[in-house]
């Protein structure tokens, strides 16, 4: 069955990095596009970054540009989310999810997340 | 950026209730519309995609449809385990964006 875990959530000072990883298994990872999805908390769903299957094509959401890094690794069935500078705003839940295409459509399973709060 | 207007932001309904959402999008998104159940401290679930397909093992009480830019998500009968909040996704282009949602609760 598929199954993402993310790690790598903590608490972090502002202006400081955290990256986070999601491992995978049960599919063919490298037929699928994954994409990282944040939750602040009380708040909605926010998506953040797609990496292609293959890793050659990446798009970030705006509020993130130039800060963080989508990058996989489709040998150890990795992707992970290298996050700089990090901001009050940062703080949320972090989802991996798997998309259905190579590309980007709907993300049919998500990982149970990880907790960022970026905190003095 | 398309713009996901979810509709109402929350309702409150009893089992047995048929319950209808509507998101609509800030421009044609054809039929590039899938829709999230999140429960508290939970993951999101798919539910359908392109937006009247039932994911696998949905149960067939949830519905969709629409195209362009407005869809409903319907709920034909309110169960105990569907109180929860409700979103749509777009993929018609990046960045992919969710609409707000819409908080289902018990009346």
């Amino acid at each position: 069955q598929v199954q993402l875990v993310e790690s790598g959530g903590g608490v972090v000072q502002p202006g400081r990095s955290l990256r986070l990883s999601c491992a995978a298994s049960g599919f063919t990872y490298s037929s699928h596009a994954m994409h990282w999805v944040r939750q602040a908390p009380g708040s909605g769903l926010e998506w953040v970054a797609v990496i292609s299957y293959d890793g050659s094509t990446i798009y970030y959401t705006d509020s993130v540009k130039g800060r963080i890094t989508i990058s996989r690794d489709n040998f150890k069935n990795t992707v992970d989310l290298q996050m700089t500078s990090l901001r009050a705003e940062d703080t949320a839940v972090y989802y991996c999810a798997r998309d259905y295409s190579r590309y980007y459509d709907r993300l049919d399973f998500w990982g149970q997340g990880t907790l960022v709060s970026v905190s003095s | 950026d398309i713009q996901m207007t979810q509709s109402p932001s929350s309702l409150s309904a009893s089992v047995g209730d048929r319950v209808t959402l509507t998101c609509r999008a800030g421009q044609s998104i054809s039929s590039y519309l899938h829709w999230y159940q999140q429960k508290p401290g939970k993951a999101p679930k798919l539910l359908i995609y392109d937006a009247s397909t039932l994911q696998s093992g949905v149960p067939s009480r949830f519905s969709g449809s629409g195209s362009g830019t407005d869809f409903t998500l319907t709920i034909s009968s309110l169960q105990p385990e569907d109180f929860a909040t409700y979103y749509c996704q777009q993929s018609y282009n990046t960045p992919v964006t969710f609409g707000g949602g819409t908080k289902v609760e018990v009346k």
